[in-house]
């Protein structure tokens, strides 16, 4: 089993949709999630990072459940410049920072 | 404030031939990595350094692969000798301790 595995897309969505992506991780002693974005031939950069009482930045919701080893993100409202590739990464070291990322799922919002 | 630099941000090069690749990280950032993002693949760490010291550096292919960070500044990324699957983006992050960490634009490695 991959120590980070998410939805394979790529999801094609129109402008306004709402999209949800969803990430397993394998393991339970994991410290610290968190999801990137990365453009296409650019690095990677970080979105937000998920707690377990959820969090909101905007447009964009991050959930984590730890019984069931499980984040998501969701995007309201889709705009064409959210078009991108999501990672979803964890954290496994005691501090957090030895950073284990899932393979990404490709976004592409259309007009 | 200055961004995570890397140079080359190309290289082609043949197999068995070395390669190396510098990263200046963040003023102040303690904390350095390296990861390897093969083609539709999401990055795999391959060293962490914290100043100068390794923290971790189980995924490093030591045989072929070797890295250092003298002075707790710069680092360098060698290759010594290449393979085909060694194609891949070779990123550069730095991080203050226990925070956010911040990549570097990336060397784009072609192996022939």
């Amino acid at each position: 089993r991959k120590e980070v595995e998410q939805d394979p897309g790529p999801f094609n969505v129109p402008e306004g949709a709402t999209v949800a992506f969803n990430c397993t991780y394998s393991n339970s002693a994991s410290q610290s999630f968190f999801w990137y974005r990365q453009d296409c031939r650019k690095e990677p950069k970080l979105l937000m990072s998920v707690y377990s009482s959820g969090n909101e930045d905007g447009r964009f919701t991050a959930q984590l459940n730890r019984a069931s080893q499980y984040i998501s993100l969701l995007i309201r409202d889709s705009k064409l410049s959210d078009s991108a590739t999501y990672l979803c990464v964890v954290g496994n070291n005691q501090a957090g920072t030895a950073l284990i990322f899932g393979k990404g799922t490709t976004l592409s919002v259309s007009s | 404030e200055a961004g995570v630099a890397q140079s080359p941000r190309y290289k082609i090069i043949e197999k068995r031939q070395s390669v190396a690749f510098w990263c200046n990280p963040i003023s102040g950032h303690a904390t350095l990595y390296w990861y390897q993002q093969i083609l539709g693949q999401g990055p795999k760490l391959l060293i962490q350094f914290q100043n100068n010291g390794v923290v971790d550096d189980s995924q490093l292919p030591k045989d072929r692969f070797s890295a250092e960070r003298l002075k707790g500044v710069d680092s360098t990324l060698k290759i010594q000798p290449a393979k085909l699957e060694d194609s891949a983006v070779y990123l550069c992050a730095s991080a203050p301790l226990r925070g956010e960490q911040y990549f570097g634009p990336g060397t784009r490695l072609t192996v022939t």
